[in-house]
């Protein structure tokens, strides 16, 4: 059974750059039908997907973040991250990490999510 | 970037009645390749999304058949025959089609 976990700190200071990892469990990230995805909530908002990374590395961002966003995998230890600079108020989510299978399109699973702050 | 609207916001529902959640997108969602990569997700209270089906219909292992997706183009549904207390929590379409990927605002299934 695949597991994903994120970690990294939950309080980030304003200007600064958020740093998460996600952990998978249960299966290789390398693979010939998944790659891996980061997926945030705002507190009483909609989901919106960050980006995702296939094992080669390479990585698809949505515009919104791109200039801010760098997603990148370490298959050595099975684990994929998320790295978002200059952040403010506004990114303050529950960030989550998920699985997307890239021929069917969907994200399953997902890990438990974390909140991350952004407060001084 | 293709909105996604879900209607109703909220959906209160009594115990063994039918609940049903409207998905709308602001252009159609066939790829070129002929599918519709529109999902269905469940999350219940403190936990995070679930996946319950793909490609509009295709039910994954597990999920109860009292649910069924439906739907094609720009207009998709999800609809609960029964309601049981387990399906309480926030369901949310979202679409694969095209990158951006995005997804509804939810729709909160709550028993009265």
């Amino acid at each position: 059974q695949v597991q994903l976990q994120e970690s990294g700190p939950g309080l980030v200071k304003p200007s600064q750059t958020l740093s998460l990892t996600c952990t998978v469990s249960g299966s290789s990230i390398s693979s010939t039908t998944y790659c891996w995805g980061w997926i945030r909530q705002p507190a009483g908002r909609e989901l919106e997907w960050i980006g995702r990374i296939y094992d080669s590395g390479t990585a698809t961002y949505n515009p919104s973040l791109r200039s801010r966003v760098t997603i990148s995998v370490d298959t050595s230890k099975n684990q994929f991250s998320l790295k978002l600079s200059s952040v403010t108020a506004a990114d303050t989510a529950v960030y989550y990490c998920a699985r997307y299978d890239f021929w069917q399109n969907w994200f399953d699973p997902w890990g438990q999510g974390t909140l991350v702050t952004v407060s001084s | 970037d293709i909105v996604m609207t879900q209607t109703p916001l909220s959906s209160p529902v009594t115990l063994g009645q039918p609940a049903s959640i409207s998905c709308r997108s602001s252009q159609s969602l066939v790829h070129s390749d002929g599918n519709t990569y529109l999902s269905w997700l469940q999350q219940r209270p403190g936990q995070p999304p679930r996946l319950l089906f793909y490609k509009i219909s295709n039910r994954l292992s597990g999920v109860p058949d009292r649910f069924s997706g439906s739907g094609a183009g720009t207009d998709f549904t999800l609809k609960i025959s029964r309601v049981e207390a387990e399906d309480v929590g926030v369901y949310y379409c979202m679409q694969g089609t095209q990158f951006p990927l995005t997804f509804g605002g939810g729709t909160k299934v709550e028993i009265k």
